[in-house]
């Protein structure tokens, strides 16, 4: 089967960084992606790794370690409008994509 | 289309009833995914569709609930006889193919059994 763990919530005050870890079990994996969602809306992507290493996009940064089955989103410079859930998900080969139960980011003035 | 569609956004039934949610993913997209989102909580997974092939429907949470895709494009959830417990948001997605890295959601299908 397939499962992926994160912290159920967070909170950071604004202009600070945080990390937001995800350890994952699957068959198979291909890679990892990292979601948003503001509530009421729906999940918007943010970055994705299938290699080892981190990827940056503007603030935000994702990393992986296939080895140790294992990711991180790393938040910058925080905002006020960065308060949201976040979701890593699992692709395995097959192109199932599964996701985590999410982390709802709470930041503070 | 410029994103994914789905309707109705809002669906209220009674117990019992027959419901059909649709989704009309990103022209040309391959993949087609389900999920549902109760209050609060994580993405469950439904069913995927890849092209032609066989649909993965191991997420599908008993026999009241099937989907099928036609034509590679529009897809339809049904759910049979449905239950309080079926109350949820319904969100599909999709993806020009698989391990893309990224797949692009509708805003889902608030259902109300009451």
């Amino acid at each position: 089967g397939q499962s992926l763990e994160q912290p159920s919530e967070v909170t950071a005050v604004e202009g600070a960084i945080v990390q937001i870890n995800c350890t994952y079990q699957t068959s198979g994996f291909y890679g990892l992606s990292w979601y948003q969602q503001h509530d009421g809306g729906a999940p918007t992507f943010l970055s994705y790794n299938a290699l080892d290493g981190l990827e940056e996009t503007g603030r935000f940064s994702s990393f992986l370690s296939r080895s140790d089955s294992y990711g991180y989103l790393l938040l910058q410079e925080l905002q006020m409008k960065d308060s949201a859930s976040y979701f890593c998900a699992v692709y395995n080969q097959g192109g199932k994509l599964i996701f985590g139960q999410g982390t709802e980011l709470s930041v503070k003035p | 289309g410029a994103g994914v569609s789905q309707s109705p956004s809002n669906k209220v039934t009674e117990k019992g009833k027959d419901v059909e949610l649709r989704c009309d993913p990103i022209s040309g997209h391959t993949a087609l995914y389900w999920y549902r989102q109760s209050l609060g909580q994580g993405l469950e997974f439904l069913i995927y569709f890849q092209g032609n092939s066989a649909p993965d429907k191991s997420g599908l949470p008993s026999d009241r609930f099937s989907a099928e895709r036609t034509g590679g494009s529009v897809s339809t959830l049904t759910i049979q006889r449905t239950q309080q417990e079926d109350s949820a948001v319904y969100l599909c997605a999709s993806s020009p193919g698989t391990a893309t890295g990224s797949v692009h959601f509708g805003n889902g299908t608030r259902l109300t059994v009451t």
